[in-house]
């Protein structure tokens, strides 16, 4: 069964603190990406990856980084968390070979709230 | 440029009545489309998506969409609702073209199944 991980389902961080956030993929997907889910806004493209050491940003990057070292794992760093960086966030990843219309398959997300 | 609007945040239906949730989309090329289901506490998985083979596209769990290009829709139907179907629901599209494309979410509809 294809999987996409998070590290954290919950996580209670306060403001000004660094917050990383892991994804790890096993479909050695070339696609990964980062959403924040919010009511009413839906889901919202941070930053996405198309291969190891690549990035590029989404609709909504300020206040977020990422990493990607390695083909399987999608970091998201918040270097310094804020209050209205409280939300759910969504991993997902994709395969390259799939073309525009290709599948994301998603983790479970982790909810975070900044005190 | 492309867009998607879904049009009511929430739906409510009996158990055993039609499920119906709306759709519209704009793309300035054919577009791919998806819906994608979200189970409370849980992230999003594919539902269907339509890639240009047929119209009336099959998906999992009884639902179906139908691709009206005169229309610019893909809604989501659903003979006879079922309990297990609350979800939140989330149409998406994403170009017609090869390599990566944005894929562009919906705001989401939430589906409440009233016994």
């Amino acid at each position: 069964d294809v999987k996409v991980t998070q590290s954290s389902r919950y996580l209670v961080k306060r403001t000004g603190e660094k917050v990383f956030l892991e994804c790890v993929q096993d479909m050695d997907h070339e696609n990964m990406f980062w959403y924040r889910q919010d009511p009413g806004l839906g889901l919202r493209l941070i930053y996405f990856s198309y291969d190891v050491k690549m990035k590029e940003k989404g609709d909504i990057p300020e206040g977020y980084s990422v990493s990607r070292e390695k083909k399987e794992r999608f970091s998201l760093i918040l270097e310094s968390a804020s209050t209205n960086q409280t939300s759910m966030y969504l991993c997902a990843s994709s395969s390259r070979l799939a073309r525009g219309g290709g599948v994301q398959f998603f983790g479970p997300g982790t909810r975070l709230t900044v005190l | 440029a492309q867009s998607v609007t879904q049009l009511g945040s929430h739906v409510s239906v009996s158990e055993g009545a039609l499920v119906l949730l709306r759709c519209n989309y704009s793309s300035s090329v054919p577009p791919y489309l998806f819906w994608y289901v979200q189970y409370p506490n849980q992230g999003l998985q594919l539902l269907l998506k339509y890639t240009s083979a047929a119209t009336l596209v099959k998906g999992i769990n009884g639902f179906e969409a139908e691709f009206k290009k005169s229309e610019t829709s893909f809604h989501l139907t659903k003979p006879s609702a079922h309990m297990s179907d609350a979800a939140e629901y989330f149409c998406a599209v994403s170009p017609y073209s090869g390599g990566y494309q944005k894929v562009t979410f919906g705001i989401g509809t939430k589906l409440q199944v009233i016994p």
